[in-house]
Order: C-alpha cells, then sequence, then structure tokens
C-alpha cells in the first residue's frame, strides 16, 4: 500500500505487479517534467521525461501521465522487478522552452520496495 | 568512462574545518549544480552555473562558495563546517533547461 505523512511516502509490491507512483507539483508555470531513480548510495538516475504539451509518454517498461489541470504526474511501471527497488523523484522545470534558465526542482521522492 | 565524477565519496571532518568537493563532467553540458540531499532524502539545489557564470544561488549561508574554473567543473568549498552541513552532496550538469545528470554524491559528516 502506499502512505504518506512525515516520513517518505512508500510503496510495497510484489515482483511482476505494476507499480504507480504520484507527485503533485504546484508551479503552473512548470512545463518540463522528470522522473528520476535513486538507488542507494547513487545519485539520482533519468528514467523519463514529458513536456507540458503532451499527456503521455511511454519508454520501457515505464509510462510517464501527466494532468496539467489538477497538476499531477504519475510514473507507472510496468511488470515491476526487484532491481526497481529505489526511492523515485519526480522534479519540474518551469519555463523550460524558453531562452532563460529554468530551476530543476524536485518533489518529495517515494521509496517503492519490490518483493520477490 | 565517468560522466559526471565528483571526489571526495565520503568526508569526515571536524567542526570549523574548511572543506572542497570536486566535481567534473565530461558530457559537453553547459550547466552545473549543486545540490543537498538531507536525512529525509529531500533534494535542495544549492547553486548552478552556465558557461561558467553563476545563474542560481538558493539561500545558503555565505559559508558555501562554488567556484567554475571552466565549464566541465564546478567546485564546492565550505568554510567553517557545522553539524548542520552534514548531508550527501550531489554535483550534476545538463544543457540548459534539460534533464540533469548526477553524480555519485559525497557523503559529508561533521563531527
Amino acid at each position: 500500500g502506499e502512505s504518506v505523512g512525515l516520513h517518505l511516502p512508500t510503496l510495497s509490491v510484489q515482483e511482476g505487479d505494476n507499480s504507480i507512483i504520484n507527485c503533485a507539483y504546484s508551479n503552473s508555470a512548470s512545463d518540463y517534467f522528470i522522473w528520476y531513480k535513486q538507488e542507494s548510495g547513487k545519485g539520482p538516475q533519468f528514467i523519463i521525461d514529458i513536456r507540458s504539451n503532451m499527456d503521455k509518454r511511454q519508454g520501457q517498461r515505464v509510462t510517464v501521465l501527466l494532468n496539467k489541470t489538477v497538476k499531477h504526474l504519475s510514473l507507472q511501471i510496468a511488470a515491476t522487478q526487484p532491481g526497481d527497488s529505489a526511492v523515485y523523484f519526480c522534479a519540474e522545470i518551469s519555463n523550460a522552452g524558453g531562452t532563460s534558465y529554468g530551476k530543476l526542482t524536485f518533489g518529495q521522492g517515494t521509496i517503492l520496495t519490490v518483493h520477490p | 568512462d565517468t560522466a559526471v565524477s565528483q571526489t571526495p565519496k565520503y568526508l569526515v571532518t571536524q567542526m570549523g574545518n574548511d572543506k572542497s568537493i570536486k566535481c567534473e563532467q565530461n558530457l559537453g553540458h553547459d550547466t552545473m549544480y549543486w545540490y543537498k540531499q538531507d536525512s529525509k532524502k529531500f533534494l535542495k539545489i544549492m547553486f548552478s552555473y552556465n558557461n561558467k557564470e553563476l545563474i542560481i544561488n538558493e539561500t545558503v549561508p555565505n559559508r558555501f562558495s562554488p567556484k567554475s574554473p571552466d565549464k566541465a567543473h564546478l567546485n564546492l568549498h565550505i568554510n567553517s563546517l557545522e553539524l548542520g552541513d552534514s548531508a550527501v552532496y550531489f554535483c550534476a550538469s545538463s544543457h540548459l533547461n534539460t534533464e540533469a545528470f548526477f553524480g555519485q554524491g559525497t557523503r559529508l559528516t561533521v563531527v
């Protein structure tokens, strides 16, 4: 299940299940969104991105959905594997389409645990 | 062939000391960053340089001073270290307004 509180949200799934990790953002000017995966002892690693002119983008076993109306982003992982266990972060850049610099801001992060 | 490399990986030092963390990227990116990750895993941007020019300077104590000798390097110097500076510091790089690539992190412990 998923829990939200003073600690990082957590999601526990069985190997082979599909996982959905959610993220809410508040900046209406954000127009570029990225999902990162951070394994223990490593830096965040790029998974997939999406620009605000899209509402869905698919990669290998991952899909990102963007709902600009409610400022919500989700990452779907198909057939989750133990190697997917990590902390997942959403990140956003505002005014990314312009020539001025947009700050890459990270969300809170969700701990995904995959049980064999 | 590490894309973004930072050294050292671990740094243990006493309060009051001055220390530096080095970062280099070989991706040809024009923008580099320093992020701080606290014990709750929250990642907060500290500084960003674009073409060696400081473009983001968040609310960070002036004991922290970034230096970018060229586009491929962004070092972080910290003066008069305090207990609260203990964290993992990540260097990253990107092209302007695109996804950032992160180093492996430097775990700083101030005792």
